[in-house]
């Protein structure tokens, strides 16, 4: 199956700085989607990023699928960015199963 | 949006029970998904279900079975809970891939079960 890494495993910053997170993939991809997960444990979809570029705010991706890898910018980053940020990707043909990376911790210290 | 609502965020059961996990999403998703999370292991899919009443295993299914009777509900089983079950349970829904318009995985909030 698709082997997905994340990198770095984590990551501690002052608040206002920028970040940025990588997800390597080691095959093809059709489906790719950023999630943030919260301290309560819920994950939240960041952006469903297959290929391109897309932007949210302070957010943005990028994923160069012939490359086989996707980053997520952090910019000015705050507190409430703190959490874990997952990499999900997949082939599809049917259920869209997808595999995850083991994720990025991010600590913004006021 | 899509909602996906899992019935319970907190939940403590004894050795032995049978545990029952459900999972309601409201957009119409063919996809359903039950995803356990633990420390350092990171998330490991259960069972996933591509239609009403199918199912298919997950890298982890030993222990747990799964019902989706209705396509909006997919229930996770824990036939007899183990304290090795106490763990952070995900559920999830997903169109099919080849819908117009595919946006990935949406995610319940969540239910931490502790099995004492």
């Amino acid at each position: 199956g698709i082997q997905v890494e994340q990198s770095p495993p984590d990551l501690i910053l002052q608040e206002g700085a920028n970040s940025t997170l990588r997800c390597n993939f080691s095959d093809s991809v059709n489906n790719l989607q950023w999630f943030h997960q919260n301290p309560w444990g819920q994950l939240i979809n960041l952006f469903y990023i297959p290929s391109g570029t897309k932007q949210n705010g302070r957010l943005s991706a990028t994923t160069v699928a012939t490359e086989r890898y996707s980053l997520l910018y952090i910019s000015s980053s705050q507190t409430t960015d703190s959490g874990v940020y997952f990499c999900a990707v997949a082939y599809n043909t049917n259920a869209g199963k997808s595999t995850f990376g083991d994720g990025t911790t991010l600590t913004v210290k006021p | 949006d899509v909602k996906v609502t899992q019935s319970s965020r907190y939940l403590v059961k004894r050795t032995g029970e049978k545990v029952f996990l459900e999972c309601v999403q409201d957009m119409d998703h063919e996809n359903m998904f039950w995803y356990r999370q633990d420390p350092g292991l990171g998330l490991r899919l259960i069972y996933f279900s591509y239609d009403v009443k199918m199912k298919e295993k997950g890298d982890i299914p030993e222990g747990y079975s799964v019902s989706r009777e209705k396509k909006e509900r997919f229930s996770l089983i824990l036939e007899s809970a183990s304290t090795n079950q106490t763990s952070m349970y995900l559920c999830a829904s997903k169109l099919s891939q080849g819908a117009v318009t595919n946006y990935g995985y949406t995610f319940g909030s969540g239910t931490r079960l502790t099995v004492v």
